[in-house]
């Protein structure tokens, strides 16, 4: 079935240390990968996407890595800070050209603790 | 630029009570959608909209619904709230589905039902 699945639902870091945060997906026609970021109180952010026909993108201090043959995604955050404390959730969308429409399904989110 | 803007922030009902959920978005967005975010389950879509006039079902739409008669406005629909509804509801609106686009969530609606 379709699903987005994240391996460690916590993941705790020193400040300065690189995090890498994980996710398995099932849905081998999605097309397009997203990571977000919600802080306590708020609204999912977005940070960086993947389409499915790369295997890397690099943002701002954020690297996504996307294995379509293993169906794995990663999330890696350069030189961590207390301001990385959240939750990330990988996401998906999955598109049908016949329809024109798709869904952007969500995994079940990683918490990122930064410790001082 | 307001963004998605969801309303009520917070709201308790009795079961079997029904009450709509408003979101709005001003950026002119063809797509929007509705979650539903419970604890170590993440986001699951509820239901979801690519355009005026078209919903569509997401994962979990049992007990909601929703139409879309404007660009701008999404709202969802309790029926007749049960406390398996008990959630925190965001909002979400892009440009469009595919890809390249980014989508903006409101802040959030808290529903207790008790």
């Amino acid at each position: 079935g379709e699903s987005v699945g994240l391996h460690l639902p916590t993941l705790s870091v020193q400040e300065g240390d690189n995090s890498i945060i994980n996710c398995a997906y099932s849905n081998s026609a999605s097309d397009y990968f997203i990571w977000y970021k919600q802080e306590s109180g708020k609204g999912p952010q977005f940070i960086i996407d993947i389409r499915s026909n790369m295997d890397k993108r690099q943002g701002q201090r954020v690297t996504v890595l996307l294995n379509k043959t293993v169906k794995h995604l990663s999330l890696q955050i350069a030189a961590t800070q207390p301001g990385d404390s959240a939750v990330y959730f990988c996401a998906e969308i999955t598109w049908w050209v016949s329809g024109n429409t798709g869904k952007l399904i969500f995994g079940q989110g990683t918490t990122l603790q930064v410790k001082p | 630029n307001a963004g998605v803007t969801q309303t009520p922030k917070f709201q308790v009902l009795k079961t079997g009570q029904s009450m709509t959920l408003q979101c709005a978005q001003d950026m002119n967005h063809e797509y929007m959608s509705w979650y539903r975010q419970d604890p170590g389950m993440g986001l699951r879509l509820i239901h979801y909209s690519v355009g005026a006039g078209i919903t569509d079902q997401g994962e979990v739409p049992n007990g909601y619904n929703v139409s879309r008669s404007t660009t701008e406005d999404f709202p969802l629909r309790l029926l007749s709230a049960a406390p398996s509804q008990t959630s925190v509801y965001f909002c979400a609106s892009s440009y469009s589905i595919q890809s390249d686009t980014e989508a903006f969530f409101g802040q959030g609606t808290r529903l207790t039902v008790v």
